[in-house]
């Protein structure tokens, strides 16, 4: 079992609908990231979590926890919101700068 | 502020043959890293470089991965002999801060074909 889960694999909305993507894991953590991949390969980095919630124009980021789970939402989505959505966290106690990372959330917004 | 400088963006080669990456971290970033993305998956974590040392090489397969940031600022991965199994985009990643909660910045990557 992978340490970080993220759900669903794949994602197909229509332009304005509101997204969900989850992320849950195993381990106790220090910190949690949300990326964003691009085709092409070059990644983004949207938040960086370690209690509560994050805005960031459309972007919302939260996490509980207690119960190792997170998830980014995107209000209003957009075709341009079209990406690859990774989960990774940092645990805590380990290696400094080893993240594990989630195998991604494929979303497609069809306008 | 520039980001993190990787090249080539693209390269194809044929197994047995040698190929090497390079990355130009953001200025000041002392923290430095190589991961290999297999399409499909995540990232994986390489090596970790911190100046110009080694933190964490855990998971580099070092019968033919190689990688040196000799003067603490650029980097390069090399592969030798390249296999079929090594197709993957290698993400190289620069941190200002070596501790809990960096944000880690990274480049647009060097996607790697084998045939």
């Amino acid at each position: 079992k992978n340490e970080v889960e993220q759900s669903p694999q794949n994602l197909t909305a229509q332009e304005g609908e509101f997204i969900t993507i989850n992320c849950s894991y195993s381990v106790g953590i220090s910190a949690l990231h949300w990326l964003q991949q691009h085709p092409g390969g070059g990644i983004v980095s949207l938040f960086m979590l370690s209690s509560g919630k994050k805005k960031h124009g459309r972007l919302i980021a939260t996490i509980n926890i207690q119960e190792k789970h997170s998830s980014l939402h995107i209000t209003a989505s957009h075709p341009r919101d079209s990406a690859v959505y990774i989960c990774a966290v940092r645990r805590y106690g380990g290696s400094q700068g080893n993240l594990i990372f989630g195998k991604g959330t494929k979303l497609s917004v069809k306008p | 502020e520039a980001g993190v400088a990787q090249s080539p963006r693209y390269k194809i080669i044929e197994k047995r043959q040698s190929v090497a990456f390079w990355c130009n971290p953001i200025s000041g970033h002392a923290t430095l890293y190589w991961y290999q993305q297999i399409l499909g998956q995540g990232p994986k974590l390489l090596i970790q470089f911190q100046n110009n040392g080694v933190v964490d090489d855990s998971q580099l397969p070092k019968d033919r991965f190689s990688a040196e940031r000799l003067k603490g600022v650029d980097s390069t991965l090399k592969i030798q002999p390249a296999k079929l199994e090594d197709s993957a985009v290698y993400l190289c990643a620069s941190s200002s801060i070596q501790g809990f909660g960096e944000t880690q910045y990274f480049g647009p990557g060097t996607r790697l074909l084998v045939l």
